[in-house]
């Protein structure tokens, strides 16, 4: 079993619909909290930070984290065509420099126009 | 400027040879990374170099070896080529332990290796 799960769909929405992404994790000892965005071709990119339980919100992104549970989540609100790509879920034990990062395998998701 | 890059983008090769990918960054980070991404998008972490200084070997066989000149550079060599090294290999980096905030990493293009 891998550390991190993730629903590696691919998902297909409308445009404008709202889109829900998900982790589960099994380290509870996981401190903070990532999703990034990879386009095709291309490397990730940063896109959510967070460290504590509870929302934060960024323009139309909200994550979400429920470290009780060990669930991350990523909404995506008035999705557009431009969302179109992998989102992939990461964490790591602490904010130290150097600490690796622990990915989920990846959500493929594609905004319908 | 691009802030990651990796060289070359695309390598295809035969089994049993011999190659190098290399990465550079300019942003004055003291931290890099290598990265593997299999066919199904999962990216795992190979190795993490601090100031030179190897910080992570995750379980790599050793056909892979880094190579950090300086903390701008780090390469990655890797020996008799098998069909299971297909994959994208990511380089990153990040600001490194010394730096208080959030460290971001930073991550290449990626260098898509096919091993036929």
């Amino acid at each position: 079993q891998k550390e991190v799960e993730q629903d590696p769909g691919p998902l297909s929405v409308p445009e404008g619909a709202i889109v829900s992404l998900n982790c589960t994790y099994s380290n509870s000892a996981f401190q903070y909290f990532m999703w990034y965005r990879q386009y095709s071709r291309k490397g990730p990119e940063l896109l959510m930070y967070t460290y504590s339980s509870g929302n934060k919100e960024d323009g139309r992104f909200t994550a979400q984290v429920d470290k009780s549970s060990k669930y991350i989540s990523l909404f995506i609100r008035d999705s557009q065509p431009s969302d179109s790509a992998t989102y992939l879920c990461a964490m790591t034990l602490s904010n130290f420099g150097n600490e690796k990062l622990t990915f989920g395998t990846g959500t493929r998701l594609t905004i319908i126009p | 400027d691009t802030a990651v890059s990796q060289t070359p983008k695309y390598l295809v090769t035969q089994m049993g040879n011999d190659k190098s990918i290399k990465c550079e960054q300019n942003l004055g980070h003291d931290t890099m990374y290598w990265y593997k991404q299999d066919s199904k998008k999962f990216l795992k972490i190979m190795f993490s170099y601090n100031n030179k200084e190897l910080i992570i070997n995750e379980t790599v066989p050793n056909r892979f070896s880094p190579k950090s000149p300086d903390k701008a550079h780090l390469n990655l060599h890797i020996n008799s080529l098998e069909l299971g090294d297909s994959a994208v290999y990511f380089c990153a980096s990040s600001p490194g332990p010394e730096n208080l905030s959030y460290n971001e990493q930073f991550f290449g293009p990626g260098t898509r290796l096919t091993v036929l």
